[in-house]
């Protein structure tokens, strides 16, 4: 079955405290992203990667890392984590960048006290 | 001015009847329009794509106004089912970011 898998489906974590979610598609896609979303924002593109070790900055970066070293996996890593990245995360592949759909993980809500 | 906006809703409309909602884009050179559902707390799922001439999917038709820079989604015969937060995406630019409006959601009532 084509997916994308996420892990873990929530978290709760403090201050300061490095995590990392992972993401993982079966589907062969080049093109990968994570994105927060938070109420009355809509999502928001943190990262993401033409292919493998290729990744971009997208509208919110800050605060995150991203690494694509094999084209199925493109884990988020959070350094030092605050109140202010707690949200909802996903993770998207699709086939190219351009004009074709996003499959999208099931998400990750993240907590941080 | 936010890049692809979004009237929030929520629109209440009752089971059967028809429903549309418009979705505007700030950048002319935008090329790829899509309609995504997303459930509560649930991943989006593309429902369609947006195509120039407009197009139709079962109970779903989608526009494009270029000119006017919107996009919109008509539904009809509406269905409990149906509710849920609808998202307009717009792909352009140099970097081919997805640009996601903030959803409009949708209830059905009985």
């Amino acid at each position: 079955e084509a997916q994308v898998t996420q892990n873990p489906r929530y978290l709760i974590t403090v201050t300061g405290k490095k995590l990392t979610v992972t993401c993982s598609q079966n589907m062969n896609h080049e093109y990968m992203s994570w994105y927060r979303q938070d109420p009355g924002l809509g999502l928001r593109q943190i990262y993401y990667s033409m292919n493998v070790e290729v990744t971009d900055k997208g509208d919110v970066p800050e605060g995150y890392k991203v690494s694509r070293k094999e084209k199925r996996n493109f884990p988020l890593i959070l350094e030092s984590p605050s109140p202010n990245q707690t949200s909802l995360y996903f993770c998207a592949s699709s086939a190219t960048a351009m004009n074709t759909e996003a499959f999208f993980g099931q998400g990750t809500r993240l907590t941080v006290v | 001015r936010k890049e692809v906006e979004q009237d929030p809703g929520p629109f209440n409309v009752p089971e059967g009847a028809t429903v549309a909602f418009n979705c505007t884009y700030s950048n002319s050179a935008s090329q790829s329009f899509f309609w995504y559902r997303q459930d509560c707390r649930k991943e989006p799922k593309l429902l369609m794509s947006v195509y120039s001439s407009g197009n139709e999917d079962g109970r779903f038709t989608a526009q494009l106004n270029r000119a006017s820079q919107y996009i919109s989604l008509l539904i009809r015969d509406s269905k409990l089912s149906d509710s849920a937060t609808y998202l307009c995406v717009v792909n352009g630019g140099s970097n081919y970011q997805l640009i996601w409006g903030a959803g409009t959601k949708l209830i059905i009532k009985p």
